[in-house]
């Protein structure tokens, strides 16, 4: 059983450039979520999928980032004309049906110049 | 809104000291309550829980209570090791979706 995997594991780019992030959540597991995380904090909730359903979108989620599940299995998180304050470690995780344990993936570092 | 508030870090004891991590919570239902910790340079891992009320969680020799007359799930461990030395977060969740996160302490152990 391969855990929550992430991709990549960092990224560095300059303001105003576009990233992507890949997660890989455990197989069988429909729900996927999205966290982020700065230092010293604890991770503040981004977005979560039920399936390819995009079900609640946190007010941190601005108009520069979206989100994706296609088939419901990997989900992308993209942001567009990136700024300095979206330096952070960007999680994710996923779930199984009725239990409430989450499980999260090694999450990717962005440091934006 | 729902929030989660830990003590302070960086908590630092000896070896097979006993341990005490803060934790209170503020919330309109009945949450579910979780122990995460992230180990020098691994992802965040799942520790203990409790779901209800007077649910006592535990692992790996860890264990906290769910109080709900206090709004308490205090994380505790009556020997620690140098290999628990880590970074912990309380956090919970009403709907099992959004998980709200204190802001963690840092443990250290020394040998």
């Amino acid at each position: 059983d391969t855990g929550v995997s992430q991709d990549p594991r960092h990224k560095i780019t300059k303001r105003g450039q576009n990233v992507t992030f890949r997660c890989d959540p455990i197989s069988e597991h429909n729900r996927l979520y999205w966290y982020r995380q700065t230092l010293g904090q604890g991770p503040e909730f981004l977005t979560y999928f039920q399936n390819e359903a995009q079900l609640e979108k946190s007010r941190l989620l601005s108009d520069r980032f979206s989100a994706e599940r296609p088939k419901g299995s990997f989900s992308t998180l993209e942001i567009q004309r990136t700024e300095q304050g979206d330096s952070a470690m960007y999680l994710c995780a996923s779930r199984l049906g009725p239990s409430y344990e989450q499980y999260f993936g090694p999450g990717t570092r962005l440091t934006v110049t | 809104g729902d929030s989660v508030t830990q003590m302070e870090g960086p908590v630092t004891l000896s070896e097979e000291a006993f341990l005490t991590i803060n934790c209170t919570y503020t919330a309109t239902g009945y949450p579910s309550l979780f122990w995460y910790v992230q180990y020098p340079g691994e992802g965040l891992q799942l520790l203990l829980k409790a779901t209800k009320a007077d649910d006592k969680g535990s692992n790996k020799g860890f264990e906290a209570t769910y109080r709900k007359e206090t709004t308490s799930f205090h994380l505790e461990k009556g020997s620690v090791q140098v290999s628990d030395s880590a970074v912990y977060f309380c956090a919970l969740t009403e709907d099992g979706n959004k998980l709200v996160f204190g802001a963690g302490t840092i443990l250290r152990v020394k040998s």
